[in-house]
């Protein structure tokens, strides 16, 4: 419906697990992001990506890892992670990363840690 | 912080009623945008309000900014079943991105 797809779109993994979460957007944009959000929490900006370079790391653990091979994909890679990193993850595009920018998000990935 | 603080937290009211809610944050924006998030959802752009306006509508939705209060609000007129979903707003500063807040919860019961 917003030309952003995530997949999956429900996730379960141990503690000592690797996993990646896809995100694809059909918009044509050249800025991508992807989005931590916990419950009763503010959303929080992970990386932000830019025609497929990485233009903001918001001082996330390396056990999430990000990669933008094209324009088009973003994929945010899982390891050791730890239960309170359980949370909904969502990516977003915009056309570019200026102010007046506005952002299309997917669906999310419903991360569960155990 | 620049991110958005939005009040109440949670709102509840009933088909046809108005729903008001605001946002307020801490220093000088280029804009401000209002997204809305469906249960389980990601987030849907609303509407975007610049600095240098003070009232936006669109359909059933009006926007308020007041930039000397650093505070906006978010109307919604007769309010339908549909419209349950929680509200964000997202400051936007002229050196960077949206600053989302941990938005309201809008329940409207038939």
């Amino acid at each position: 419906e917003t030309g952003v797809t995530q997949t999956p779109r429900h996730l379960v993994m141990g503690m000592t697990n690797k996993k990646s979460l896809k995100c694809e957007q059909h918009l044509g944009h050249n800025a991508m992001y992807w989005y931590k959000q916990s419950a009763k929490k503010p959303l929080e900006l992970m990386f932000v990506y830019s025609l497929e370079e990485r233009v903001e790391n918001n001082s996330v653990p390396s056990r999430f890892s990000p990669e933008c091979p094209n324009s088009s994909h973003l994929f945010l890679h899982l390891h050791t992670l730890q239960p309170e990193d359980s949370a909904l993850y969502l990516c977003a595009s915009s056309q570019g990363t200026g102010i007046q920018e506005t952002q299309y998000f997917g669906p999310g990935t419903r991360l569960l840690v155990l | 912080s620049q991110q958005g603080e939005e009040d109440p937290q949670a709102l509840s009211i009933q088909e046809g009623e108005n729903a008001t809610m605001n946002c307020s944050y801490k220093t000088s924006i280029n804009n401000l945008q209002w997204y809305r998030q469906n249960s389980g959802r990601g987030l849907v752009h609303l509407i975007l309000i610049r600095s240098n306006e003070r009232e936006k509508h669109s359909g059933r939705l009006r926007v308020t900014l007041d930039t000397s209060k650093k505070s906006s609000s978010l109307l919604i007129t007769a309010s339908r079943a549909a419209d349950t979903a929680s509200y964000f707003c997202a400051p936007v500063p002229s050196w960077g991105k949206l600053q989302f807040g941990a938005g309201t919860q809008v329940v409207v019961t038939p």
